[in-house]
């Protein structure tokens, strides 16, 4: 069964400084990995997919993430955190039907 | 590009009571999700749709919910003699059937059973 694994429950960061937030797949040679953030009591904004190709995405928001197959890894990344990136964010996988599997979530905090 | 739609966005309701919740989806999107969200947790699959034909249920689907797709637009998920533990974010998605493709959520019905 596929799962998804984000080893990190809270992370806070100064604003301003970098950011990485860590993801790990359990399925798929080919894997379809997104990541998503949500803010309080709001639904799931995609910030960026990966399916195929070039193994770093860019997304919105200056949001970028590296797929590492060796190491089931597709972490997401942002050079300089703004206070408006507080959120939750989700690391989920796809399957060939469209049906995702989520991580626990990463809740961020930005410290001004 | 109106988005996925769902109503309500909240609902209190006291135990026992049956519910109902609404999802408009992407009006091109012939496959719909129905996804629940804990606190602290992130969401968990429940059901989806291709067209109306309901083509996988989850086992945390319990006899007591049922979603329907009626005319392959817009969906509903009721649940019957509501439980404190089914208190959950009850989300929507939608996509096209193209692989290649992420899924589209809405904002989801927020539900409390007191």
């Amino acid at each position: 069964a596929q799962s998804v694994t984000q080893p990190d429950i809270h992370i806070t960061v100064s604003e301003g400084a970098s950011l990485e937030l860590r993801c790990n797949y359990s399925y798929g040679a080919t894997p379809y990995l997104f990541w998503y953030v949500q803010s309080p009591g709001q639904g799931l904004q995609l910030l960026l997919k990966y399916f195929s190709g070039d193994t770093l995405v860019q997304g919105i928001k200056g949001f970028e993430a590296e797929f590492k197959r060796s190491q089931s890894s597709f972490n997401l990344r942002k050079p300089s955190v703004h206070w408006s990136d507080a959120a939750e964010y989700f690391c989920a996988e796809r399957d060939n039907f469209n049906k995702f599997y989520f991580g626990s979530g990463t809740k961020l905090n930005v410290k001004p | 590009d109106t988005g996925v739609s769902q109503n309500p966005r909240h609902k209190i309701t006291k135990r026992g009571q049956n519910v109902t919740f609404r999802c408009d989806p992407i009006s091109e999107h012939n496959r719909l999700y129905w996804y629940r969200q804990t606190l602290g947790q992130g969401p968990e699959f429940l059901t989806y749709f291709q067209n109306e034909a309901q083509l996988e249920k989850s086992r945390l689907l319990s006899d007591r919910f049922s979603a329907e797709r009626p005319k392959g637009s817009f969906s509903t998920l009721e649940i019957q003699r509501t439980e404190q533990g089914d208190s959950a974010m009850y989300l929507c998605a939608s996509s096209p059937e193209s692989q290649n493709t992420e899924a589209f959520f809405g904002q989801g019905t927020r539900l409390t059973v007191v």
